[in-house]
């Protein structure tokens, strides 16, 4: 099946610091990647949804300019939580697919701690 | 819109016991069906899907789902779980647009 990493797996930071995070296909090119944001032992809550080359469309209730997303090319997404604070602590999940009628494929993950 | 509810919050089952692990959906369209397993601090693995065809899909692990449209459910099966399938099932369903509506989970608890 399609394999879809991301970097760091985890990551801690001081509050008021930026942390980016990395989600990339590897064995096929996405032309959507999806960011997702997991509270612990709740569901998977979509933050925002990103095409190749364009802007990302965020969810309701999600501050783009605090959860900056990058889609620049067809293999590679970033989040960059920016003046990161405690309550962004959390476990943020990307997915990726190539065409609208395929399954999303998830990454592993990145917990991210701010202290 | 559409929402997915997973009435189970846990499941407990002996190894070796067959066990379901129930889901019921809502959508005013035609839905895609998907069931999800996260283990422990990791990512989502796809189980099965149901897209179209026939309504028993069969997944991997030794997984199956059956949609029936006019209960609006999609449930998970496996005849004979085994301590690795201990895990977070999380059903979703989505209309064919970008997003898909995840349930809350089902943790199972497979008992030794």
């Amino acid at each position: 099946g399609a394999v879809v990493s991301q970097h760091p797996s985890r990551v801690i930071c001081k509050s008021g610091t930026s942390v980016k995070i990395e989600c990339r296909s590897l064995d096929f090119q996405a032309t959507t990647m999806f960011w997702y944001r997991q509270f612990p032992k709740q569901s998977l809550m979509l933050m925002a949804t990103s095409n190749e080359g364009s802007k990302a469309t965020y969810e309701q209730g999600v501050e783009k300019d605090k959860f900056l997303i990058n889609h620049a090319s067809l293999t590679l997404s970033t989040l960059t939580v920016t003046s990161a604070h405690p309550e962004d602590s959390s476990f943020y999940i990307c997915s990726a697919r190539w065409t609208s009628l395929e399954t999303q494929y998830f990454g592993p993950g990145t917990r991210l701690l701010v202290l | 819109a559409q929402s997915v509810t997973q009435l189970d919050s846990q499941v407990p089952v002996f190894e070796e016991a067959p066990v379901e692990l129930r889901c019921n959906y809502s959508s005013s369209v035609s839905v895609y069906l998907f069931w999800y397993v996260q283990y422990p601090n990791q990512g989502l693995q796809l189980l099965l899907k149901y897209l179209s065809g026939s309504t028993l899909v069969k997944g991997i692990n030794g997984f199956e789902a059956e949609f029936n449209k006019s209960q609006t459910s999609f449930h998970l099966r496996k005849p004979s779980v085994h301590i690795s399938d201990t895990a977070e099932y999380f059903c979703a369903v989505s209309d064919g647009d970008d997003k898909i509506i995840f349930g809350k989970g089902t943790r199972l608890h497979i008992l030794p």
